[in-house]
């Protein structure tokens, strides 16, 4: 156990369909980030939050947000899913230089 | 915008091989710079870690990595692999201003016993 954790750890959805991922960091971690994992992107950087505020953005599609809760916990929002979407989602929160990541939900879009 | 570049996409070896992997990033400032592997089914684990000090860094098991920061390079070594270290191996950067990880597309390697 990583200490960060992600539900669900498999999404089975229909294209067009919207999800929610939901990702709680190792406890004292104020950041949150989110990456999309596919065989052929690699490890894409989606987006980051610092307590509770947007820090940074990167290959985010305008079909998916996310937002960072008082408590700290993280969801991302996947809406109008296409097959191309089927990925493993990871998150990672940190503190200081120290990364840690969830083992990822498993998004697979029929 | 940082970038991260591994040269390998995937590397077949024999146990006892040694290896080596490599990385270079682009980016004019300061950086933080990482591997990570990924054994099949779990989530990434730190190898080791370069921010400051000596550019020689030992990680765990085995493995060690040489910045060098006139090349943008952060290569991975081990100088005997195992069976056991068949994995996705990531390099990664951040910027040291706090903004995210940033990895390379990562490298398959397959040792064979």
């Amino acid at each position: 156990d990583s200490g960060v954790t992600q539900t669900p750890k498999h999404l089975i959805t229909a294209t067009g369909q919207r999800v929610t991922l939901r990702c709680s960091p190792r406890s004292g971690d104020l950041s949150v980030y989110w990456y999309q994992q596919s065989l052929d992107q690699g490890l894409q950087f989606l987006i980051q939050y610092y307590n509770g505020e947007e820090r940074a953005k990167g290959n985010i599609l305008e079909r998916f947000s996310a937002q960072q809760f008082p408590d700290l916990h993280s969801e991302l929002n996947l809406s109008s899913l296409e097959l191309g979407d089927s990925a493993l989602y990871f998150c990672a929160s940190s503190k200081g230089i120290r990364y840690t990541f969830g083992s990822g939900t498993r998004l697979t879009v029929v | 915008a940082q970038s991260v570049s591994q040269h390998n996409h995937h590397v077949i070896l024999s146990e006892a091989a040694s290896l080596e992997l490599g990385c270079n990033y682009s980016y004019g400032g300061t950086v933080n710079l990482f591997w990570y592997v990924q054994y099949p089914g779990q989530h990434l684990q730190l190898l080791l870690k370069y921010f400051s000090g000596d550019p020689l860094v030992k990680g765990i098991k085995g493995f060690e990595a040489e910045f060098i920061k006139s090349k943008f390079s952060f290569n991975l070594r081990k100088p005997s692999v195992q069976w056991s270290d068949t994995a996705e191996y990531f390099c990664a950067v951040d910027n040291q201003a706090g903004t995210a990880l940033i990895f390379g597309k990562g490298t398959t390697l397959s040792v064979s016993s």
